[in-house]
């Protein structure tokens, strides 16, 4: 059974990079089966896409934030980053990890890490 | 971009009674990619439905997923009382991917 699990900083200061790594056990990211996105929720509301990456590196971002955000692989440790720059109180979230399974009939978002809560605040 | 839009905000329901979640897109989900999410509070969502009316591995058959073009349903034959949610929906036919705002499933 895969797991996923987000880490990285819990506060993070207005104008600054937000840097979120998800760890995948149980599963190699290089696998060409998945896909592994990455989904925002601020406090008390909806869910957010803010893009995924492909096993080969490419990737699909949200236009609404694609200036600013790059996502990126480690096959070597079977983990898959997150950055955003320049970010500002709206950015304030929790962050979730997860799978998409890339077969036959495309499955989004089978597997979620637990998220983690990124806080914008100086 | 598809815009997706849930109704009712709430329901209001007892166990045992049937839910019937609605989730309307802006242009077609041609190619039937919409997936439905239940999420508790303090948990990541969970995917129930994908491909329209596939239901995920380990959830009950009491969730089942119809609808094609514009018009997508989520039924839920008789609640449970672990049911009582938050579901979402979301189409993953064209980017960018997006989700509805939700439904609240509430014990009435």
């Amino acid at each position: 059974q895969v797991q996923l699990q987000e880490s990285g900083p819990g506060l993070v200061k207005p104008s600054e990079t937000l840097s979120l790594t998800c760890s995948v056990s149980g599963g190699s990211v290089s696998s060409a089966s998945y896909l592994w996105g990455w989904i925002r929720q601020p406090p008390g509301k909806g869910l957010e896409w803010i893009g995924h990456i492909y096993y080969s590196g490419r990737t699909s971002y949200n236009p609404s934030l694609k200036s600013r955000v790059t996502m990126s692989l480690d096959t070597s440790k079977d983990q898959f980053s997150l950055r955003v720059t320049s970010v500002t109180a709206a950015d304030t979230a929790i962050y979730y990890c997860a799978r998409v399974v890339a077969g036959y009939e495309l499955m989004p978002f089978d597997n979620w890490g637990q998220g983690t809560l990124v806080t914008v605040s100086s | 971009e598809i815009v997706l839009t849930q109704s009712p905000g709430t329901l209001s329901l007892s166990p045992g009674e049937r839910a019937t979640l609605s989730c309307r897109a802006s242009q077609s989900v041609s190619s039937n990619y919409l997936a439905w999410y239940q999420q508790k509070p303090g948990q990541a969502p969970r995917l129930l439905i994908y491909y329209t009316s596939h239901r995920a591995t380990g959830n009950p058959d009491r969730f089942s997923g119809s609808g094609s073009g514009t018009d997508f349903t989520l039924s839920i034959s008789r609640l449970e009382p672990e049911d009582f949610a938050v579901y979402y929906c979301q189409q993953y036919d064209s980017s960018p991917w997006t989700f509805g705002q939700g439904t609240k499933v509430e014990i009435k």
